[in-house]
């Protein structure tokens, strides 16, 4: 069973919309991620937190909005998406520590639909 | 991060071992080889990793050749619910290393 929780589990919300995504883990890690998978293709990694700063944005659109409020937080904010974006959105986490085996740890996802 | 290539599907009966192969002949000698599976519409599930040494844990085993440049996931007794997409990762340990995913190998397991 995962220990990361992903909340809503489905949201639909139209293009004008602003909505946010919550993610949530109590394992004591430092490092929390943001996933996209679309229909039948792999996850495609979108941001990367390490100790509540931003480290990695693989050149997401500003219309995605990520915020570590702490460490046991993450929120990927949405304001005018487009109906390409409807997706499946996977938030992980990890320990951050040098050579730790450092195995991350996916939740459930987030199923979006844009209208 | 290295790539790795394999197969896009293959089929197993229940209750046989499933052996899923992988190659990653640019891997590097600081790159563990990992492996996460996802069941339809839910998230991906941590299965195993290993850096030079066979791994076994309650789920799977996992054999690396001597040369690293591939492997093999075996999940000894496969069952219906084991059907998942398998997906073989060669990362940078420690630290928040991307962890990169590839197309994978669909796996239906089948009475």
């Amino acid at each position: 069973d995962t220990e990361v929780t992903q909340t809503p589990k489905h949201l639909v919300m139209g293009m004008t919309n602003k909505k946010s995504l919550k993610c949530e883990q109590h394992m004591g890690h430092r490092a929390m991620y943001w996933y996209k998978q679309k229909a039948k293709k792999p996850p495609e990694l979108m941001f990367v937190y390490s100790y509540e700063k931003l480290s990695i944005n693989e050149s997401v659109p500003s219309r995605f909005s990520p915020e570590c409020p702490n460490s046991s937080l993450l929120n990927l904010h949405l304001h005018a998406l487009q109906p390409e974006d409807s997706a499946l959105y996977l938030c992980a986490s990890s320990q951050d520590l040098p050579n730790s085996g450092n195995t991350i740890y996916f939740g459930e996802g987030s199923w979006l639909t844009v209208v | 991060d290295a790539k790795t290539t394999q197969p896009t599907s293959m089929d197993c009966a229940e209750g046989r071992a499933a052996n899923l192969p992988c190659n990653h002949s640019t891997i590097s000698g600081n790159e563990y080889v990992y492996w996460y599976r996802q069941i339809h519409s839910q998230g991906p599930q941590y299965i195993i990793h290993g850096l030079k040494n066979n791994e076994t844990n309650e789920m799977a085993s996992l054999i690396i050749t001597e040369d690293r440049k591939s492997s093999t996931l075996i999940l000894p007794h496969a069952t219906l619910r084991d059907t998942a997409v398998y997906y073989c990762i060669v990362r940078v340990s420690g630290g928040y290393n991307k962890l990169i995913f590839g197309a994978g190998t669909r796996l239906a397991v089948h009475p």
